[in-house]
């Protein structure tokens, strides 16, 4: 079966401008959650998303924001962008919430200038 | 709060010598342990968890609550183990959030 996407794949974005990135889950996958990894801070969780309603939510400003749709597709979003937003942006899908495997996308590359 | 310590950045062995990849935990509840693993171009991918209790391409991990480390073993290193691996932890109640350490880069020298 067809793994996660992302889109796009590469971005390069200005300060101040605002950026929104794509991802389609698994077939089937009601859980999506998204995480930033940057070579200081590592891999850091942003939010989880299941049947459309967010789950969790980690030590992000409210900059960063997102929403899954009723097909269980999800978006995130980050306003007025800063340079220490440059990251890779990953997401996960998994079945159902609680002890079941999650799979990764490819990342968006994000460069903020 | 949760917090997941992988004290080493790189690991080189050699081909056919043991691997350990340490990891050790913070948290008070109880935990769910990950591994997970990276091949150079390809995708974060789940490579063992501590509730299945099982082998995967030779590596196992053995959750220990009194030391807090889910420490990462295999009894003889292959070329084909080089790869970026990161110990998660999860937590009953935490749905899918997990929360990973830096990472250990293995190199497996010939």
């Amino acid at each position: 079966k067809a793994g996660v996407t992302q889109t796009p794949r590469y971005l390069i974005k200005t300060r101040g401008q605002q950026v929104t990135l794509s991802c389609s889950p698994i077939s089937g996958h009601r859980s999506v959650s998204w995480y930033q990894q940057t070579p200081g801070q590592g891999l850091q969780f942003l939010f989880e998303y299941f049947s459309e309603t967010q789950r969790n939510k980690g030590n992000f400003p409210g900059r960063f924001s997102g929403r899954q749709f009723s097909n269980s597709r999800s978006e995130m979003n980050v306003s007025t962008l800063e340079l220490g937003d440059s990251a890779l942006y990953l997401c996960a899908s998994a079945w159902d919430r609680g002890k079941y495997e999650q799979y990764f996308g490819p990342g968006t590359r994000l460069t903020v200038t | 709060a949760q917090r997941v310590t992988q004290p080493e950045k790189l690991l080189s062995v050699f081909k056919g010598a043991p691997v350990e990849l340490k990891c050790n935990y913070s948290y008070s509840g109880s935990p769910e342990l990950f591994w997970y693993v990276q091949y150079s171009r390809q995708r974060l991918q789940l490579l063992l968890r501590h509730i299945s209790r099982e082998s995967i391409k030779g590596f196992t991990a053995d959750l220990n609550k009194g030391e807090t480390s889910f420490h990462l073993k295999k009894p003889f290193a292959q070329e084909e183990d080089s790869a970026m691996y990161y110990c998660a932890l999860g937590f009953t109640g935490g749905g899918n959030k997990l929360t990973f350490g830096t990472g250990t880069q293995l190199k497996v020298e010939l």
